[in-house]
């Protein structure tokens, strides 16, 4: 078990869905990161939000669109999304400013297919 | 952001030692040095990190070479469980604004244990 809840585990959507990812923390952290993984590739970064506000986005396309409504939780909507964005999705948070080298605790993702 | 070279896969029998390189000879001198590792269909989770010194807990110890040009991940007695991907990662820890929330991972180094 992680300390970062992720729901859904398993989510299949058509091109034309709108649905939701949902992450949750209650170690106080204040920093939370989406990544993105594909079949045996890496993780690669997303969003990464800072006191609830949006600190970096590495340039994803906007029909991925993050939310982070407090401290706890966050949101990853999607809409008109392609099969190619099928991937794991994984989100992670750490404490925040002046703990850079804090670890990223990570949940265990959202299986992602895009039909 | 500074560049890790890791060997692709490495194979070890349970209960021996096993020793994971990696090579970062651009590294600056604010960077730290973290390791995470993948298990099969779960999240990444931090392993160790350190700057200049030798690192040891509950898990793995960390040597880093006396040039910080590269580093040593131990597993004192590998078990089953310890069969995964191996991250090496190179993070800034300077405050530079939020930027260095940013963990970007390499393709790692994938560890298959032997009974």
């Amino acid at each position: 078990d992680t300390e970062v809840t992720q729901t859904p585990k398993h989510l299949v959507m058509g091109m034309t869905n709108k649905k939701s990812l949902k992450c949750e923390q209650h170690m106080g952290h204040r920093a939370m990161y989406w990544y993105k993984q594909k079949a045996k590739k890496p993780p690669e970064l997303m969003f990464v939000y800072s006191y609830e506000k949006l600190s970096i986005n590495e340039s994803v396309p906007s029909r991925f669109s993050p939310e982070c409504p407090n401290s706890s939780l966050l949101n990853l909507h999607l809409h008109a999304l392609q099969p190619e964005d099928s991937a794991l999705y994984l989100c992670a948070s750490s404490p925040g400013r002046g703990s850079y080298n804090s670890p990223l605790h990570f949940g265990n993702g959202t299986r992602l297919t895009v039909t | 952001d500074a560049k890790t070279t890791q060997p692709n896969s490495m194979e070890s029998n349970e209960e021996e030692p096993v020793h994971l390189p990696c090579n970062h000879s651009t590294i600056s001198g604010t960077d730290y040095i973290h390791w995470y590792r993948q298990l099969p269909s779960q999240g990444p989770e931090y392993v160790i990190h350190g700057l200049t010194s030798n690192v040891n807990n509950r898990m793995a110890s960390l040597a880093i070479a006396e040039d910080r040009k590269s580093s040593t991940l131990i597993l004192h007695r590998a078990t089953l469980r310890d069969a995964a991907v191996y991250y090496c990662i190179l993070r800034d820890g300077l405050d530079s604004g939020g930027s260095n929330y940013k963990l970007t991972f390499g393709k790692g180094t994938l560890l298959t244990v032997n009974p």
